[in-house]
């Protein structure tokens, strides 16, 4: 496809479940970033990969809260024993390159996590 | 990053201009000043970014200001597609640069018919 796809779209959790959420960034993207938004408010940075080297994990809220990029290409956001709190849109998000470039981040729809 | 500030709701009547302010009175002269919007249900999406001289695509203009410690998005002819809310962004780059981008609450743009 031709913009970044996230899986599943909506997710509902029983509090306590794992939960993993897929992020396919456009294909040859170096970055990759993984956002949280809670309804009615902006986007909160959770975690930022460079190929397979995640060099930011400062927004992850807890050590419940983990990311992987393995092969620098597809994306895992898991969640573990999740919270009603963890209840948000999880945005996944790619750009062309890392520090060096000035570019612009391409945004996936979300994945729409609700916690009962 | 610089922080930026805008104001928090704005309307405009469909079919004309909507200019959308922003204050980055502590941007630094590394940092580009990036605009996104978020319509409803759907990710943020890129509209325009510049440095220093004003920039001009197919969806808008961005002027920003000499001293650069402010700037205006600008939608020539708004469409109700346009309600959306719209984020201003100042980021870094290069060396000592950070890639991610720090969103704040945005504006809230509703386009009246």
């Amino acid at each position: 496809g031709a913009g970044v796809s996230q899986s599943p779209r909506y997710k509902v959790a029983k509090r306590g479940q794992d939960v993993a959420l897929r992020c396919d960034p456009i294909s040859g993207h170096v970055s990759l970033f993984w956002y949280q938004q809670a309804l009615g408010q902006g986007p909160e940075f959770l975690t930022y990969f460079q190929n397979e080297a995640q060099l930011d994990k400062s927004g992850l809220p807890s050590d419940r809260f983990f990311a992987e990029r393995p092969e620098g290409s597809v994306s895992t956001l898991k969640i573990q024993r999740t919270q009603q709190e963890d209840s948000a849109v999880y945005l996944c998000a790619s750009s062309l390159a890392g520090q060096q470039l000035n570019t612009e981040a391409f945004f996936g729809q979300g994945t729409r996590l609700t916690v009962v | 990053d610089a922080k930026t500030t805008q104001p928090p709701s704005m309307d405009c009547a469909e079919g004309r201009a909507a200019n959308l302010p922003c204050n980055h009175s502590t941007i630094s002269g590394n940092e580009y000043v990036y605009w996104y919007r978020q319509i409803h249900s759907q990710g943020p999406q890129y509209i325009i970014h510049g440095l220093k001289n004003n920039e001009t695509n197919e969806m808008a203009s961005l002027i920003i200001t000499e001293d650069r410690k402010s700037s205006t998005l600008i939608l020539p002819h708004a469409t109700l597609r346009d309600t959306a809310v719209y984020y201003c962004i100042a980021k870094g780059w290069g060396l000592g640069g950070d890639d991610k981008i720090i969103f704040g609450k945005g504006t809230r743009l509703h386009i009246l018919p």
